[in-house]
């Protein structure tokens, strides 16, 4: 079956510009987490999202970060008035569970902020 | 505090060699656990292996095997006959469940690039 699909695969934009991600989980999947993985860097947490509701919102860097999730598959993760930090590949992975053993990663989108 | 320490950026092996990738880990829980993830070129993870905190048994995966030495906090990677299509990044990770959540996330080490030389 079909894996984790991310669009766009590349963004690049300019900084104070806002951008959307969008994360197409795995069908069934209920849990769905956004890591951020900067230059040279492992995964970064971000948010987590089980069902609709997102219970661990800790990793979000500033309130400029928002992600939402609908009908309990796409989830979109917004960065409002992008700054060059800001700059890194963007990862969506799924689980059926929420257990971490399950997470299937997408391929991500690379985020360019000039 | 780094709660994944993966102490070697690089690391080039020859073909058909052993290769072990080191993992150090910090936590409190007594309930956690260990994965390894390769990324390669293309950018996706891909899950290699994990070792439960109460896993009696070193866990193995094919070619892969987890050293998991819990007194001194480590968990290593041992890829055995190394193959030129292991060269990518490799990641450890460490599975925590923060209380009054149902959640687990993941917090991951800065990785180890592996390349195997021919």
């Amino acid at each position: 079956g079909a894996g984790v699909s991310q669009s766009p695969s590349n963004k690049v934009t300019e900084k104070g510009k806002d951008v959307e991600l969008r994360c197409d989980p795995i069908s069934g999947h209920t849990a769905l987490y956004w890591y951020r993985q900067s230059l040279g860097q492992g995964l970064e947490f971000l948010i987590y999202f089980q069902g609709n509701s997102a219970p661990d919102k800790s990793g979000l860097p500033s309130d400029r970060f928002s992600a939402e999730r609908t009908g309990g598959s796409v989830s979109t993760l917004t960065i409002q008035r992008t700054q060059q930090e800001d700059s890194a590949v963007y990862l969506c992975a799924s689980s059926p569970t929420g257990t971490a053993y399950e997470q299937y990663f997408g391929p991500g989108t690379r985020l360019t902020v000039t | 505090a780094q709660k994944i320490t993966q102490t070697q950026p690089g690391m080039f092996v020859q073909e058909k060699e052993a290769v072990t990738l080191d993992c150090t880990y910090d936590t409190s829980d007594p309930s956690y656990g260990l994965f390894w993830y390769k990324q390669p070129s293309s950018g996706e993870m891909i899950f290699l292996i994990y070792q439960g905190s109460y896993d009696q048994q070193n866990a193995t995966e094919g070619r892969y095997s987890l050293n998991f030495q819990k007194a001194r906090k480590s968990a290593n990677l041992v890829i055995s006959a190394s193959q030129l299509g292991d060269s990518a990044m490799y990641f450890c990770a460490m599975r925590e469940k923060p209380s009054g959540f149902g959640n687990e996330k993941l917090t991951f080490g800065t990785g180890t690039r592996l390349t195997i030389i021919p």
